[in-house]
C-alpha cells in the first residue's frame, strides 16, 4: 500500500538538460515537501506546499522549481542540472499542523547528472 | 531558528547491547520531535515522535525516546540491538508541524 510514490526511482540526466521528478500521494495530506539528500548527509528541505501555498526555503537555488497541480501530485523541476545537483530527492507529505503531524516519505528518486 | 544536533556520526554496538543515539534541539519553545530511520537507497521511516503529553515515547521495533526539556534532548534508545537495526538514524524537529528539519544523522553499525 504505497502512500507516497516517487517516479522514477532512478533518473539519469545530462548536464544542463531540464529534468522533472514526480511525486504522488494517496493520503490526501495538505502538505507536500521536497528534500534533497546528498551522500551521507541529512535531507535538506528545498520547499513545501501547504495546499496551494508555495513556501521556498531561503537558501534553495533558483534552479529548483516546483508545481502542485492538485492535492495528489507534486513535481520538482530542475531547470539546468549541474553536477552538484546529483543527489537523492525525497518527497514527503504531512497532514499539516497539530499533534498528529508526521512526515511520510516516498522511496526517493536518485538523480545522476552526466 | 530551529535545529537539531546529533552527537556521533557513527555508533557501533554489539548485538544484544544497548543502543543510545543522541539528539539535542535548539528552540525557544519545545517543538515537535521525531526519529526517523533510513535504510540504503530508501526513504525515511518514522520510528517515533513527541508532540505533547508523555515525555517517554515508545516507537516501532523496540525503540523509545525521552523528551527532556531541561536538557533540550530527545535521545533514542533500544535495550538490545539486533542486526536488522543497522541503518542511518535521523533526528528531526518541526516548529509548527508543517516543516521538518533534520539532523546530520547517525550511522548505526551492529557487530555480531
Amino acid at each position: 500500500d504505497a502512500m507516497v510514490i516517487q517516479n522514477p526511482r532512478y533518473q539519469v540526466t545530462q548536464f544542463g538538460k531540464p529534468v522533472t521528478l514526480s511525486c504522488s500521494q494517496t493520503l490526501n495530506h495538505n502538505v507536500m515537501y521536497w528534500y534533497q539528500q546528498k551522500s551521507s548527509q541529512a535531507p535538506k528541505l528545498l520547499f513545501h506546499y501547504y495546499d496551494k501555498d508555495f513556501n521556498n526555503e531561503a537558501d534553495t537555488p533558483d534552479n529548483f522549481q516546483s508545481r502542485r497541480p492538485n492535492t495528489s501530485f507534486c513535481f520538482l523541476d530542475i531547470r539546468s542540472p549541474g553536477l552538484g545537483d546529483a543527489a537523492m530527492y525525497l518527497c514527503a507529505t504531512s497532514r499539516g499542523t497539530g499533534r498528529m503531524t508526521e512526515a511520510f516519505f516516498g522511496q526517493g528518486t536518485r538523480l545522476t547528472v552526466v | 531558528a530551529q535545529s537539531v544536533t546529533q552527537l556521533g556520526s557513527h555508533v557501533s554496538v554489539s548485538e544484544g547491547a544497548l543502543v543510545l543515539l543522541r539528539c539535542n534541539y535548539s528552540s525557544s519553545v519545545p517543538p515537535y520531535l521525531f526519529w526517523y530511520v533510513q535504510y540504503p537507497n530508501q526513504g525515511l521511516q518514522l520510528l517515533l515522535k513527541y508532540t505533547t503529553g508523555a515525555t517517554l515515547v515508545k516507537g516501532i521495533n523496540g525503540f523509545e525516546a525521552e523528551f527532556k526539556k531541561s536538557e533540550t534532548s530527545f535521545h533514542l534508545t533500544k535495550p538490545s540491538a539486533h542486526m536488522s537495526d543497522a541503518a542511518e538514524y535521523f533526528c528531526a524537529v518541526s516548529p509548527t508541524g508543517n516543516q521538518f528539519y533534520f539532523g546530520t544523522g547517525t550511522s548505526l553499525t551492529v557487530i555480531p
